[in-house]
């Protein structure tokens, strides 16, 4: 069975920076063509794609965040990193991390529950 | 940047066909994928690469992309069916998530 879990501060106040971890099982980041991304959902709003990590270290990032953002993986822990610098009122919103499939063409196949997080002063 | 549009919301009565539609420029050179979500849950995979349905989705999900348009077409609708559905393209380097139709059943 694969799952994975986001986790996270729930609270936060602007300017700081967010860091939220993707712990997974049931699959291995180290196989070819595998990656774990994450999308974030505002409150009522649509998804929005933010970066995705590859088996092999390769990283894409969202044109838009591409300066605020970074993505690492720690394969031994079956962790991958978000972090997310100067976070504003408006980046309230369900973080969610999924697997990027071998066999989808891009697609996200398996999602995690997501972890709200507020940022409010 | 690259934008993606569906239809704000789509009602269809049970049994009959749903078609949700998801619009941008050459859309039909990228790979498509939709998401169906319901209130409070994680969005799950339907359609990947266009037209493939995952194990486990019915077979009354489908698709398809050509030129500027994708289409997900759910053939006799049930009740279970009303969720949030979201197009989602690909072309290698990024991800791009369409603004979400809401599929009523009615």
């Amino acid at each position: 069975q694969i799952t994975l879990k986001e986790s996270g501060p729930t609270l936060m106040k602007p300017t700081q920076t967010l860091t939220l971890t993707c712990t997974f099982s049931g699959f291995a980041l180290n196989t070819s063509g595998v990656g774990v991304g994450w999308i974030r959902q505002p409150p009522g709003k649509a998804l929005e794609w933010l970066a995705v990590i590859y088996w092999d270290d390769d990283k894409r990032y969202s044109p838009s965040l591409k300066s605020r953002l970074t993505v690492t993986k720690d394969t031994s822990k079956n962790q991958v990193v978000l972090t997310m610098t100067n976070m504003d009122p408006v980046e309230t919103a369900t973080y969610y991390c999924a697997r990027r499939s071998n066999w989808g063409e891009g697609a996200f196949d398996i999602w995690g529950q997501g972890t709200m997080v507020t940022v409010s002063s | 940047s690259y934008e993606l549009t569906q239809t704000p919301s789509v009602s269809v009565s049970p049994g009959q066909t749903a078609s949700i539609t998801c619009s941008g420029d050459k859309l039909g050179d990228k790979y498509v994928c939709w998401y169906q979500q319901k209130p409070g849950q994680s969005p799950v995979l339907v359609i990947y690469q266009d037209s493939k349905r995952p194990s486990g989705i019915p077979e009354r999900f489908s698709g398809s992309n050509s030129g500027n348009t994708a289409t997900l077409t759910i053939s006799g609708t049930q009740a279970m069916d009303e969720a949030d559905y979201y197009c989602q393209a690909w072309d290698s380097s990024i991800w791009v998530f369409g603004g979400g139709t809401k599929l009523t059943v009615l």
